[in-house]
């Protein structure tokens, strides 16, 4: 595609419900990223994939939040048990080659109530 | 392992004002940098980035950054600022060599008038 596009654009659900939130990277793009914006703060990073390296999940907060990627493409955030807290734009990235730039998704608006 | 500090969360200028805004890094390697802008309901977009080479880089809308070694710092800058610059400014850096981009906690730039 042109861009990297996430899905859906906004998601509101209910404490205790799992989410999934969906990335689909720039064709051929082999890095993958997904960060967490909370309101009024900065980027915070969440998990990255390489390749077929295993992922870095050094940000992940919590064993309730997990993410794969399929086929070196397509990648999926699940959130389970959401809580208030978990609240945020989440925002897909991806990027090319080594020193290339990443290029981010519009993001999803997830919403706990 | 690399590191991004951007140092103050929130900086205000008037407009017309010489726009600095700072950020340091870590790196064991020679880095790739970048500035990344986030603009009001809008996803992030690279600013400006400097990979070899010039050690002066200028992006989009005037801004430019110079990458000191001896100091690791990119600071971005923008002699005279314009109420369209208020946004969010990301510093990142991402390491020779390898692929992870690691993002600073960012930047909201007001301007007034």
């Amino acid at each position: 595609g042109a861009g990297v596009s996430q899905s859906p654009s906004n998601k509101v659900t209910e404490k205790g419900k799992d989410v999934e939130l969906r990335c689909d990277p720039i064709s051929g793009h082999t890095a993958l990223y997904w960060y967490r914006q909370s309101l009024g703060q900065g980027l915070e990073f969440l998990i990255y994939f390489q390749g077929n390296s295993a992922p870095d999940k050094s940000g992940l907060p919590s064993d309730r939040f997990s993410a794969e990627r399929t086929g070196g493409s397509v990648s999926t955030l699940t959130i389970q048990r959401t809580q208030q807290e978990d609240s945020a734009v989440y925002l897909c990235a991806s990027s090319l080659v080594e020193g290339k730039e990443a290029f981010f998704g519009q993001g999803t608006r997830l919403t706990v109530v | 392992a690399q590191s991004v500090t951007q140092l103050g969360s929130h900086v205000s200028v008037s407009e017309g004002a010489l726009v600095l805004l700072r950020c340091n890094y870590s790196s064991s390697v020679p880095p790739y940098l970048f500035w990344y802008v986030q603009y009001p309901n809008q996803g992030l977009q690279l600013l400006l980035k400097y990979t070899t080479g010039a050690t002066l880089v200028k992006g989009i809308n005037g801004f430019e950054a110079e990458f000191k070694k001896s100091e690791t710092s990119f600071h971005l800058t923008k002699p005279s600022a314009h109420m369209s610059d208020a946004a969010e400014y990301f510093c990142a850096v991402s390491e020779t060599g390898g692929f992870k981009t690691i993002f600073g906690a960012g930047t909201r730039l007001f301007v007034k008038a």
